[in-house]
């Protein structure tokens, strides 16, 4: 069935620094895929999405491409600040009626 | 505003109490879905309904029941909670007949004890 792996947290910066956290997914089809965020003590927020190949979702200085030859999403952000302090979920909505989610990565930056 | 509306955020429970979360949304959706999230699991589906009175099983329904009379409203029914319920419940919306976009509600953090 459909999966989705993220790379395991916790994830610490410093502010400014690079950020990537890794997702892969199987799935047959097409698929579309999200980056959730959530922070302390607040429900999930959709933070970007792209919804086929070579797509580019991009929200809050956070970018992240389809690749299907790698069936990869990454998360990206060229400089983070301590209010991205959150754990952030790769999810698939593929083609049953679930979104598919990650466990979650943890990113926690420090001044 | 577009909005998830969970009720309670927090609760504390006794062993075979009946509960019932309530969820709302005001944005004529026609999915809706409760998951749970526990540490090192990430969210799982509970139930799912993809229009009034549809409703189905996701991945973990055992324990739990739903019902949807109307569109806006979701509740998630505990009819005898167990200790291994205590989690971090959500209630999410998708318009459409299918979880894409999901809008999530704050959460319900269940303590049953």
């Amino acid at each position: 069935g459909d999966s989705v792996t993220q790379m395991e947290g916790p994830v610490t910066l410093s502010e400014e620094a690079f950020l990537t956290i890794n997702c892969t997914y199987t799935a047959t089809g097409y698929p579309s895929l999200f980056w959730y965020v959530q922070y302390p003590g607040e429900g999930l927020q959709l933070l970007l999405k792209a919804t086929k190949a070579d797509d580019k979702g991009s929200n809050k200085g956070f970018e992240a491409t389809y690749r299907k030859e790698t069936t990869s999403f990454h998360l990206e952000k060229g400089s983070v600040q301590v209010s991205d302090s959150a754990v952030y979920f790769c999810a698939l909505g593929g083609a049953g009626t679930a979104l598919i989610f990650g466990k979650g990565t943890t990113l926690s930056v420090s001044s | 505003e577009a909005q998830v509306t969970q009720n309670p955020r927090y609760l504390i429970t006794v062993t075979g109490k009946k509960l019932t979360v309530t969820c709302s949304q005001n944005m004529n959706h026609e999915y809706m879905s409760w998951y749970r999230q526990d540490p090192g699991l990430g969210l799982r589906q509970i139930y799912y309904s993809m229009n009034v009175e549809v409703t189905d099983k996701g991945d973990v329904p055992e324990g739990y029941k739903v019902s949807r009379k109307e569109k806006r409203n979701f509740p998630l029914i505990l009819e005898s909670p167990s200790p291994n319920q205590t989690s971090l419940y959500f209630c999410a919306s998708s318009p459409g007949a299918r979880a894409r976009e999901a809008f999530f509600g704050q959460g319900t953090r269940l303590t049953v004890v």
